[in-house]
């Protein structure tokens, strides 16, 4: 079955410092989306992305994040200027389209930790 | 905005007993879907069961079923012959047709019991 694959399932790195974080999402899929898990706490939506632009951003999504897609292929998301409280997993997720079938798809996340 | 909400934070039942793990959520759209997801250790998010609004009949996929109540905006899910391998996070999550974004509750920790 197709996946959603991330890279790296790890990531540690100093506060102030940028960090990119990838996805491959599902080949023929349209829709993607990060969302992050502080530890202990819930799944949280940051941003949508169609059609080569961000369709929807939740409030944590503020100037010090980014996303592309900067092939065909990738979808990443990009961190400024870590700070510690950036310290979550990371899942990026990939849906087909909007039709009453669909459901998202989640790779298997980025644990970053901000030190 | 649409809001989920998970009001046990953690429950255990025993191997091979039923368990029922309550949501509700808040929204005026007519038209979403619900859907709850399993967490376990290792933090992937692995999808359980999938409900359109606009369907009376509930969900069902083997040992899980959901009693979707929407006049009331209840979603709950039944796991039926519990095994060790649904402990794990569950987490209900809503989404609105042709939207963009997946809310999720903050999750119900199950502990099945040996």
């Amino acid at each position: 079955e197709p996946e959603v694959t991330q890279t790296p399932s790890h990531q540690v790195t100093q506060m102030g410092q940028e960090v990119i974080l990838r996805c491959v999402p599902i080949s023929n899929h349209l829709y993607f989306y990060w969302y992050r898990q502080i530890l202990g706490q819930k799944v949280e939506f940051l941003v949508s992305f169609y059609n080569n632009e961000i369709s929807e951003k939740s409030e944590i999504f503020d100037d010090q994040f980014s996303v592309e897609r900067p092939d065909g292929s990738n979808f990443t998301l990009k961190i400024r200027s870590t700070k510690l409280e950036d310290s979550a997993m990371y899942f990026c997720a990939s849906m087909k389209g909007a039709s009453t079938n669909e459901k998202l798809f989640f790779g298997s996340g980025t644990q970053l930790s901000v030190l | 905005a649409q809001t989920v909400t998970q009001s046990q934070p953690e429950m255990s039942v025993q191997e091979a007993e039923t368990v029922t793990l309550s949501c509700t959520y808040d929204t005026s759209e007519n038209n979403y879907y619900l859907f709850w997801y399993k967490q376990p250790p290792s933090r992937q998010m692995i999808l359980v069961i999938r409900q359109e609004a606009y369907k009376q009949q509930n969900a069902t996929e083997n040992r899980f079923s959901v009693n979707f109540q929407k006049a009331a905006k209840s979603f709950s899910l039944k796991i039926s012959d519990s095994q060790l391998g649904d402990t794990a996070m569950y987490f209900c999550a809503f989404m609105k047709h042709g939207n963009n974004d997946m809310r999720f509750g903050a999750g119900t920790r199950l502990t099945v019991k040996p």
